[in-house]
């Protein structure tokens, strides 16, 4: 079981927007503002797509975008194109004995 | 270019070893913390450990702590990951990823990853 809890599944159409949640605790999402969300496509290594909850690294489309409300997180993808459709991955600083954790991951389907 | 190559998984039976090799390239590797991050196949990324730049730190999950031992040698821009004991659970993708860090400061988050190794622990 992960430490973060992520709907198994997610989907929208092409063009439409899509929110995916990450729901942590007060130890976690709710303690630090270092949540990170990943993409991965089958047989790839994951993809850094969103840091310190809201930040893109450089080359990561605007389309993407994060927040966070209390212990849970949100990735909101704008614009759906085909080549977003993979699985979600959030994480989050969880303090200097358990460092990061990891949600279990939503596969996005573009319809 | 900046890349990591994992390699040493491979098929053991249970209670058996395996040291993994994360080598490292087109950074200053002594500068980073490194971690290992494991995918059972058809799961989800769980951090197995890390370790600060100079190596004097190391964490580890529950799930491997008294049975791997996470290292490196900055000398050769390699990472470790000595596993003993070895479990079927720890079956999977064994990834090598880079702290991301941006102006100097961390962002507890991975900003390169390699493209695996596989550990398969069956009888």
């Amino acid at each position: 079981q992960s430490a973060l809890t992520q709907p198994p599944s997610a989907s929208g159409s092409l063009g439409q927007s899509v929110t995916v949640s990450c729901t942590g605790t007060s130890s976690d999402i709710g303690a630090y503002n270092y949540v990170s969300w990943y993409q991965q496509h089958p047989g790839r290594a994951p993809k850094l797509m969103i840091y310190e909850v809201s930040e893109r690294p450089s080359g990561v489309p605007d389309r993407f975008s994060g927040s966070k409300s209390g212990n849970t997180a949100s990735l909101t993808v704008s614009g759906l194109q085909a080549e977003d459709e993979a699985d979600y991955y959030c994480s989050s600083y969880a303090g200097s004995n358990n460092y990061v954790v990891f949600g279990g991951g939503t596969k996005l389907t573009v319809l | 270019e900046v890349s990591l190559l994992e390699s040493g998984g491979g098929l053991v039976q249970p209670g058996g070893s395996l040291r993994l090799s994360c080598a490292a390239s087109g950074f200053n590797f002594r500068s980073y913390v490194m971690t290992w991050v494991r995918q059972a196949p058809g799961k989800g990324l769980e951090r197995v450990s890390t370790i600060s730049g100079g190596g004097a730190t190391t964490f580890y999950a529950d799930s491997v702590k008294g049975r791997f031992t996470i290292s490196r040698d900055n000398s050769k821009n390699t990472l470790y990951l000595q596993m003993s004991s070895l479990r079927v659970e720890d079956t999977a993708l064994y990834y090598c990823a880079k702290e991301y860090v941006v102006m100097g400061a961390t962002r507890r988050a991975f900003d390169i990853w390699g493209q695996g190794t596989m550990v398969t622990v069956s009888s």
